[in-house]
């Protein structure tokens, strides 16, 4: 079945540095690709999405390009701020239908 | 244009008691699906409804259902709580489930706690 694979977290940066977690999944035909974010307390807000591929999803600074060849949607920032704190979440939806399959998740901490 | 919403936001049950769990999609939205979130088993996804039909299940046991209703609102039951049954639960909402330009947009989830 499908599945999605994230770069094992927590992850720790400081105030302005780049940032990369990385995601690569598993599926059959063409899947649309996500990335999710929750904050503390709070639910999953769509950051960018990808329906094809070459297809580059860009929201808030943050930019992910779908590579069919190498199966792979990574989360790129160039200069995070302590709001970008949070869980980012991968996600692929099969061809058809809406389910979404999420990786593990990735914790985030920005320091000042 | 007002969010998903989902009510209650914080519930506590014990043991074998049962839960009624609701969610309002975003207006015009007619696709409503359910996930779990556990810190061990991540985000599952349970049920998908879709004009009061259900188009899709996850691998949950027959204790968790689910309903839609004509205007869209969605619930689900769980029966027979167990202490594993603990979770944040999200509802997300979409306008034309299995389209490609389809996106699910989730509400604030409801954190069940099962004593």
């Amino acid at each position: 079945g499908d599945s999605v694979t994230q770069m094992e977290g927590p992850v720790t940066l400081s105030e302005e540095a780049f940032l990369t977690i990385n995601c690569t999944y598993t599926a059959t035909g063409y899947p649309s690709l996500f990335w999710y974010v929750q904050y503390p307390g709070e639910g999953l807000q769509l950051l960018l999405k990808a329906t094809k591929a070459d297809d580059k999803g860009s929201n808030k600074g943050f930019e992910a390009t779908y590579r069919k060849e190498t199966t792979s949607f990574h989360l790129e920032k160039g200069s995070v701020q302590v709001s970008d704190s949070a869980v980012y979440f991968c996600a692929l939806r099969e061809t058809s239908g809406s389910r979404l399959t999420f990786g593990e998740g990735t914790q985030l901490t920005v320091n000042p | 244009k007002a969010g998903v919403t989902q009510t209650p936001r914080y519930l506590i049950k014990t043991r074998g008691q049962q839960v009624t769990l609701s969610c309002s999609p975003i207006s015009g939205h007619r696709s409503v699906s359910w996930y779990q979130q556990t810190p061990g088993q991540g985000l599952q996804f349970l049920f998908e409804y879709f004009s009061e039909t259900q188009r899709n299940k996850g691998n949950f046991p027959g204790r968790f259902s689910g309903r839609q209703f004509s205007n869209s609102r969605s619930e689900m039951n769980v029966s027979t709580l167990e202490l594993g049954d603990s979770a944040l639960y999200l509802c997300a909402s979409s306008f034309i489930p299995g389209a490609s330009t389809d996106t699910q947009y989730f509400g604030p989830g409801t954190r069940l706690t099962v004593l």
